[in-house]
């Protein structure tokens, strides 16, 4: 348990489908991510959030759009998207996004797009 | 973008073995931190390194900041059947466009024969 939990777990969508991933953090930091972690490739940092302002998009599409409502919240809302999109997300938090805050993640939702 | 070369990619070991894997960067790191992923979960922290030349360790878990702020190394002493994992190691830039940013390795896949 490391203070940062996701919902869902596992999640299959179809291409047409919308749906969102949520994210908790328990830890009281101020700095929220996204991750994209899929076979054989390094994680693949998304978004940040800081103090609930996004301050990195890492030239994502724009069919996952981020929302962090506060602090401790963080969602990504996923519409028509593609099978490639199929990975495991991550959410992370720490105190803030500077140069040496250490990051703590959640468990991931399995995400599968049909 | 900025990326960690992360050797070996995967080990096959009999219990009782020691374990090493490293990583290195073409620019310099102001953190470095090591994490462990079991299947189905997200990474969990092991280790984080803040200062060059740094050594820590946590039980049978010994890392290394290196002298020139550019690699580290997680050794594994005695290893056990629930070692079993992927091992990833994470570094935060020290400058540049990518300052502050986490950047992950490709991960080292452990295995770990009883």
């Amino acid at each position: 348990e490391t203070g940062v939990t996701q919902t869902p777990r596992h999640l299959v969508m179809g291409m047409t489908n919308k749906k969102s991933l949520k994210c908790e953090q328990h830890l009281g930091h101020n700095a929220m991510y996204w991750y994209k972690q899929s076979a054989k490739k390094p994680l693949e940092l998304m978004f940040v959030y800081n103090f609930k302002e996004q301050t990195e998009n890492n030239s994502v599409p724009s069919r996952f759009s981020p929302e962090c409502p506060n602090s401790s919240h963080l969602f990504l809302h996923l519409h028509t998207l593609q099978p490639e999109d199929s990975a495991l997300y991550l959410c992370a938090s720490s105190r803030a996004s500077s140069g040496t805050d250490t990051q703590y993640f959640g468990p991931g939702t399995r995400l599968t797009v049909l | 973008g900025q990326q960690l070369n992360q050797s070996p990619q995967s080990m096959f070991i009999q219990e009782g073995e020691d374990v090493s894997m490293n990583c290195t960067s073409s620019s310099i790191f102001n953190t470095w931190l090591w994490y462990k992923q079991e299947p189905g979960e997200g990474p969990v922290l092991l280790i984080a390194l803040y200062k060059a030349g740094e050594l820590t360790s946590n039980g049978r878990l010994t890392a290394q900041f290196g002298i020139t702020r550019k690699d580290s190394f997680l050794n594994i002493s005695a290893s056990i059947p629930s070692d079993v994992g992927i091992y990833f190691c994470a570094g935060h830039d020290a400058g540049g466009t990518s300052y502050g940013k986490l950047t992950f390795g490709q991960g080292t896949i452990l295995t770990v024969h009883p």
